[in-house]
């Protein structure tokens, strides 16, 4: 069965705090994608990687950085979290394919971060 | 940026009823997935549709990608409150350096009441 977990289910952080939230798959999945939900938004793009130590901004990468030093960890950090951060967290693995349209994002359950 | 314009944004329907989401955009995409979220969980995929004109079932769920694969639609038959979740759209852009990110809508939120 397919597995991807994140650290936490629910974190409140204080506003200017320094703020990781990790990601692990045991799928062997190349790709691991950091996404953030809002009411009303969808899921919105925030960094995505292809490998390891590869990473790449999503739409809004805005305040966030990533790191992936392993295939199956992928981390997302707030530098200095601010309140407009609020939002459910999800991360997400696929196995990519070159040119194929079919892959599937397998998600974790999400972190829940209120910035206070 | 590709965008997916998702509606209804809510939907509150009786059990036994009959509902239809969908999916647009102005942007071509190579395929579109629908995905279920549950409160507390992480989306689950649905279905994926690939070529334009295509319809898939899924039991009481029907999924089509129109012809010009611009836009998609979900269609329940006699919804049971089992139904009840988040649908999301989103639209897969394969080839080049896409690596298979995905573009999302907005989610449309169903309440079947018993």
């Amino acid at each position: 069965d397919v597995k991807v977990t994140q650290s936490s289910r629910y974190l409140v952080k204080r506003t200017g705090e320094k703020v990781f939230l990790e990601c692990v798959q045991d799928m062997d999945h190349e790709n691991m994608f950091w996404y953030r939900q809002d009411p009303g938004l969808g899921l919105r793009l925030i960094y995505f990687s292809y490998d390891v130590k590869m990473k790449e901004k999503g739409d809004i990468p805005e305040g966030y950085s990533v790191s992936r030093e392993k295939k199956e960890r992928f981390s997302l950090i707030l530098e200095s979290a601010s309140t407009n951060q609020t939002s459910m967290y999800l991360c997400a693995s696929s196995s990519y394919r070159r040119f194929s349209s079919t892959d599937t994002q397998y998600f974790g359950p999400g972190t829940r971060l209120t910035v206070l | 940026t590709q965008l997916l314009e998702q509606s209804p944004q809510f939907l509150s329907i009786q059990e036994g009823e009959n509902l239809t989401v969908y999916c647009n955009s102005s942007s071509v995409f190579s395929s579109l997935q629908w995905y279920r979220q549950e409160p507390g969980e992480g989306p689950v995929l649905l279905v994926t549709v690939v070529t334009g004109g295509e319809v898939k079932k899924l039991k009481r769920l029907t999924f089509q990608f129109g012809d010009a694969r611009k836009d998609s639609s979900l269609h329940i038959t006699a919804a049971q409150t089992g139904d009840t979740g988040l649908y999301l759209c989103a639209g897969h852009n394969a080839g080049g350096t896409s690596y298979g990110k995905l573009t999302f809508g907005q989610g449309t939120i169903l309440t079947v009441h018993p």
